[in-house]
């Protein structure tokens, strides 16, 4: 399977516990999205990377989210101190480089996140 | 008043309908406009793409966009059960993408 693929597919945690979720693009995509799915919702954008930097974050992105590319393949999102508001659905996303079709987001399945 | 406006339903049609789903925007800046298809517990997909005004056909999709009147539509000939899902109109300009709530449609047999 060359899609985009995310662990795990589901998260239960309690409040004030740390969370990390991993994403792996497609490999010749360098563009790599996380957006935020809460029931009923469009996908909310969180921040983007090209290759390993991170060009963009959005004002939902408190102090308590951090997303890393280290090596310009996967991601991960961490979120520290979870509050029972950060329930959600993550979703990642890549797309190929500039020049190219770069609204065409290939998306993952997300991850389920619930904090009890 | 958010960037990117779409009723979000739930529509229910009978099989071999057409399907008009809409959204309306405000940002004048968005040049590029998507229509994602979510299936339950699925991340969204690209079903179409346009850029700028004007049609866009794909078999039984049609994407519409009227830049002076901040408004796109996709239209579906002959929907199938198999259309069933949650449709999410998608525009952005030289940032970000911004996401309507989706439309959430049945097609019953």
């Amino acid at each position: 399977d060359t899609g985009v693929s995310q662990n795990p597919r589901h998260k239960i945690t309690k409040r004030g516990q740390n969370v990390t979720f991993r994403c792996d693009p497609i490999s010749e995509h360098n563009r790599l999205y996380w957006y935020r799915q809460t029931l009923g919702q469009g996908p909310e954008f969180l921040t983007y990377f090209q290759n390993e930097a991170q060009l963009e974050k959005s004002r939902l992105l408190s102090d308590r989210f951090s997303a890393e590319r280290p090596k310009g393949s996967f991601s991960t999102l961490e979120i520290q101190r979870t509050e029972q508001g950060d329930s959600a659905m993550y979703l990642c996303a890549s797309s190929l480089p500039p020049g190219a079709l770069r609204e065409k987001l290939f998306f993952g399945s997300g991850t389920q996140l619930s904090v009890l | 008043q958010k960037e990117v406006e779409q009723d979000p339903g739930p529509l229910s049609v009978p099989e071999g309908a057409i399907v008009s789903l809409n959204c309306t925007y405000s940002n004048s800046a968005f040049q590029y406009f998507m229509w994602y298809r979510q299936y339950s517990r699925k991340g969204p997909e690209l079903l179409m793409y346009t850029y700028s005004s004007g049609n866009k056909e794909d078999g039984r999709f049609t994407a519409q966009v009227d830049k002076s009147s901040k408004y796109i539509s996709l239209f579906i000939r002959d929907s199938q059960p198999s259309d069933s899902a949650t449709y999410l109109c998608a525009m952005s300009g030289e940032r970000d993408m911004r996401f309507g709530a989706g439309t959430r449609l049945t097609v019953k047999p």
